[in-house]
């Protein structure tokens, strides 16, 4: 079955400590993004990456790194600089067809809880 | 004090009314917009789209409008079920692989 899996799905990380978030997708998607929900909030944009090896900060990056060294993986690490990590983790994936016009597909996400 | 943003807008409705959850976008270029659902503990799930282009688009049960004049959209769940219980987002694109999605609605359907 084609899709994008999260792992683990839920995370619990001591303060002072780097994690990392897994996402994989085979649905042979160029693009992917990284999203944090919070309580009550809608999703806000961590970073995204439209084509291997390049991706981009959104509009809370701070405290947070990626990687694309391969289309079907975008992990995302939470490190020590990100002052309140405690969120729901979202992974998303979406062709990039023209026009730009394609819904997003998203991961189970990942709970991560700082100790 | 309270928190800005912990509680979102809710809508309680019985099994088998129908819901309307609306969406106010603030990019008037915006021209891509898209309807999620995502249930307690779990991502978010594509239920319909439309372009700008177009006032109107009906799947199964469910039917979104969009009013350009006035930056709004709906998304409108014929004879809801308990099923349908769930946060619903709207979103906006507007000429870019990014969207923007709004706070989200809480559909809670009482049987």
């Amino acid at each position: 079955d084609g899709g994008i899996t999260q792992s683990p799905k839920y995370l619990f990380r001591k303060e002072g400590q780097n994690v990392t978030l897994s996402c994989e997708q085979n649905l042979n998607h160029d693009a992917m993004y990284w999203y944090r929900q919070d309580p009550g909030q809608g999703l806000r944009l961590i970073y995204y990456s439209q084509i291997v090896n390049d991706f981009q900060k959104g509009d809370i990056a701070e405290g947070y790194s990626v990687s694309r060294e391969k289309k079907e993986s975008f992990p995302l690490t939470v490190t020590s600089a990100q002052k309140n990590p405690t969120a729901f983790y979202l992974c998303a994936s979406s062709p990039r067809d023209l026009p730009p016009n394609n819904e997003q597909f998203f991961g189970p996400g990942t709970r991560l809880t700082v100790l | 004090g309270e928190s800005v943003g912990l509680h979102l807008p809710t809508l309680s409705v019985q099994e088998g009314d129908n819901s309307i959850i609306n969406c106010a976008y603030s990019n008037s270029a915006s021209d891509y917009f898209i309807w999620y659902k995502q249930e307690s503990g779990k991502g978010p799930q594509f239920i319909i789209d439309i372009r700008s282009n177009m006032d109107k688009r009906q799947g199964q049960r469910v039917t979104v409008l969009l009013n350009k004049t006035v930056k709004h959209l709906s998304l409108q769940i014929a004879a809801t079920q308990p099923g349908d219980s769930a946060v619903y987002f709207c979103a906006e694109q507007s000429g870019s692989y990014i969207p923007t999605f709004g706070r989200g609605t809480s559909l809670i359907v009482h049987p």
